[in-house]
């Protein structure tokens, strides 16, 4: 079966810019979170959707947000770009809420602002 | 604050040599324990760790949790240079934290 497939793979923005990232799940997973991989602070949850709502977030300023489609596909959305927001952005997915089947990880966007 | 601590960073072994990664933590309302190996992007799951004390096992790996101690080991034995990557080690309460890994590479 299809793996979490996160598009695009790799983006440039300038700062100031805003970006819209997308995540499809497994089949059948309705649970997506998104996390920040850098090299200084690790990887860091960002949030979870379950079912179209948001079931917990991380300690990120609020213009990190995201949203859940019906079909679970996910977006999420930075807004004006700072350059410290270059990173891996991955989200994962899992059966149930917080991950009690484990999380299936994407390959990640690869976000620079210049 | 809930925090995942693992040790150590970085690790360099020769092939067939035998490491233990360490993983503690403090995390509220601590549901489970997870690894998992990133290598390049995503990272793969290995283990989901729940129950103190039971050892679960896949080829080489093992891994085992102390709920009283709060800690978890990850054991590879027989290691070869596939195993290189770097290991992350996770709590789950009602979100997941991870620590910052400990990123192993194998010498042939």
């Amino acid at each position: 079966k299809a793996g979490v497939t996160q598009t695009p793979r790799y983006l440039i923005k300038t700062r100031g810019q805003q970006v819209t990232l997308s995540c499809s799940p497994i089949s059948g997973h309705r649970s997506v979170s998104w996390y920040q991989q850098t090299p200084g602070q690790g990887l860091q949850f960002l949030f979870e959707y379950f079912s179209e709502t948001q079931r917990n977030k991380g300690n990120f300023p609020g213009r990190f947000s995201g949203r859940q489609f019906s079909n679970s596909r996910s977006e999420m959305n930075v807004s004006t770009l700072e350059l410290g927001d270059s990173a891996l952005y991955l989200c994962a997915s899992s059966l149930v809420a917080t991950g009690g089947s484990g999380y299936t990880f994407g390959s990640g966007t690869r976000l620079t602002v210049v | 604050e809930d925090k995942v601590v693992q040790s150590p960073l970085s690790l360099v072994v020769h092939e067939g040599d035998t490491v233990t990664l360490n993983c503690s933590y403090e995390v509220t309302n601590f549901r489970s324990l997870l690894w998992y190996k990133q290598e390049k992007k995503a990272p793969t799951f290995l283990f989901m760790l729940t129950s103190s004390g039971i050892e679960k096992k896949s080829g080489r790996l093992s891994s085992i949790l102390d709920k009283k101690e709060l800690f978890s080991i990850l054991n590879i034995t027989a290691t070869q240079t596939g195993d290189s990557a770097v290991y992350l080690c996770a709590g789950l309460d009602d979100k997941i934290i991870f620590g910052k890994g400990t990123r192993l590479h194998i010498l042939p």
